[in-house]
Parts: C-alpha cells; structure tokens; sequence
C-alpha cells in the first residue's frame, strides 16, 4: 500500500523557516516524481514545488521561488521541504504528493501537514 | 502562466441526476488536464487524467472529456459519497488548478 507521511509543521513566526518532510512507503521512491501541494485555510488547492525521481529537474511556483526548496533523498524514501523567509500568507496544509507515470498529475497523496505563520 | 477557469463555483443536484463542471484554459493544454475529488477534511483524489482516461478504482460513472482549451467532468447519475471539491489541474505548462467546484446533494 502506498503510504505518504508529512511531517515538520507546526507554528512560526514571519521571517522564520521550518522544514517539512515525506516519509514514502508501499512503492519504489526512487522511481518518482515528487511534488508539494499546499492549501490554504478554507481555500483550494496551490501547486508549490517538483522534483524529478533523480532529482535532476526541479520547479517551484513563483510564490515560493527563492524561499522554498524542495529535496529528496532516495537512500531513505523521504522529501522534503525547506521554507524560509516565511510569511503569513504561507499559511496552509501542505501535501506531499506522487506524480502519476504521466508525469504531471498526482495518484497518491499524504494527509497533509500544517504550517502557520504567524507572530 | 496558464490560469484554470472552473465552473460552476458550486452546484446541488440530486440523487441519480446527471453533473457537468467545466474547466477553461487559458490556453491550448493538449489534454494535459486532470480531474481530482476532494471531500472535507481529506485529501484530494485523483480521478480522471488525460482528459478522458478513469484513474484505477474510480467508478465508472464519472468521465471527462475535452480538448484543445476546453475540458469537462460529468457524474452519471449522482451519489450520496459524490459530495465535494472538485478541481481540474493542467500540467501543459508547468502546474496549475482550478478553483474548484463544490457539489452538494439537493
């Protein structure tokens, strides 16, 4: 069964930085695109970052470009993500997700984790 | 970017009545269009990808269709458990949603 498991969230202030973390199970890790998917309070749904199963391609939405980082490491089935320089508008769910064979959709996703920026 | 028109915002129908959400792009997406469901306090499901092909495991009473800027979902005769968000996602051009469509039973 394929399991994802955020991880990392919690409360933080403007300007600080957390990092977050996807424990993969029930598939082959290194043979997937990866991907963070956040949602704000009450709203819908924002791509926010991929990595290719090598980590050779990686893209960022321009909202989090030059704040966020996305990484992986195979040797131990887990994604993460960097966040810094953090704003209140940040605030949301944030899901990890595989990407489909097709490579631009998403077929299994975690539970989400939540993030709030706050003072 | 390309930007993700969802229509309608929300919609009731009733039980075994026939739903149509549409999803407008802003530009041609050459079916790189997916559909996902997502009911409260879950996480969102993937349905439909490539416009038109079933995600195994989801009933075969939705379907979609569509192309070039043009896409839509239909439920085929609506269900208690059919109650959500759905989002339409284009992966033309880097990845984008919809705004989503909230249907409830009337």
């Amino acid at each position: 069964e394929v399991q994802l498991v955020e991880s990392g969230g919690g409360l933080v202030q403007p300007g600080r930085s957390l990092k977050l973390s996807c424990l993969a199970s029930g598939f082959t890790f290194s043979n997937y695109g990866m991907n963070w998917i956040r949602q704000a309070p009450g709203k819908g749904l924002e791509w926010v970052a991929s990595i290719s199963s090598s980590s050779s391609y990686i893209y960022y939405a321009d909202t989090v470009k030059g704040r966020f980082t996305i990484s992986r490491d195979n040797a131990k089935n887990t994604l993460y993500l960097q966040m810094t320089s953090l704003r209140s508008e940040d605030t949301a769910l944030y899901y990890c997700a595989r990407h489909r064979d097709s490579g631009y959709c998403f077929d299994y996703w975690g539970q989400g984790v939540m993030v709030t920026v706050s003072s | 970017d390309i930007q993700m028109t969802q229509s309608p915002a929300s919609l009731s129908a009733s039980l075994g009545e026939t739903v149509s959400i549409e999803c407008l792009a802003s530009e041609g997406i050459s079916n790189s269009l997916a559909w996902y469901q997502q009911k409260p306090g879950k996480s969102p499901q993937l349905l439909i990808y490539g416009a038109s092909s079933l995600q195994d495991g989801v009933p075969s009473r939705f379907s979609g269709s569509g192309s070039g800027t043009q896409y839509s979902l239909k439920i085929s005769g609506m269900q208690p458990e059919d109650e959500g968000v759905y989002y339409c996602q284009q992966g033309y051009k880097y990845l984008t949603f919809g705004s989503g469509t909230k249907l409830e039973i009337k």
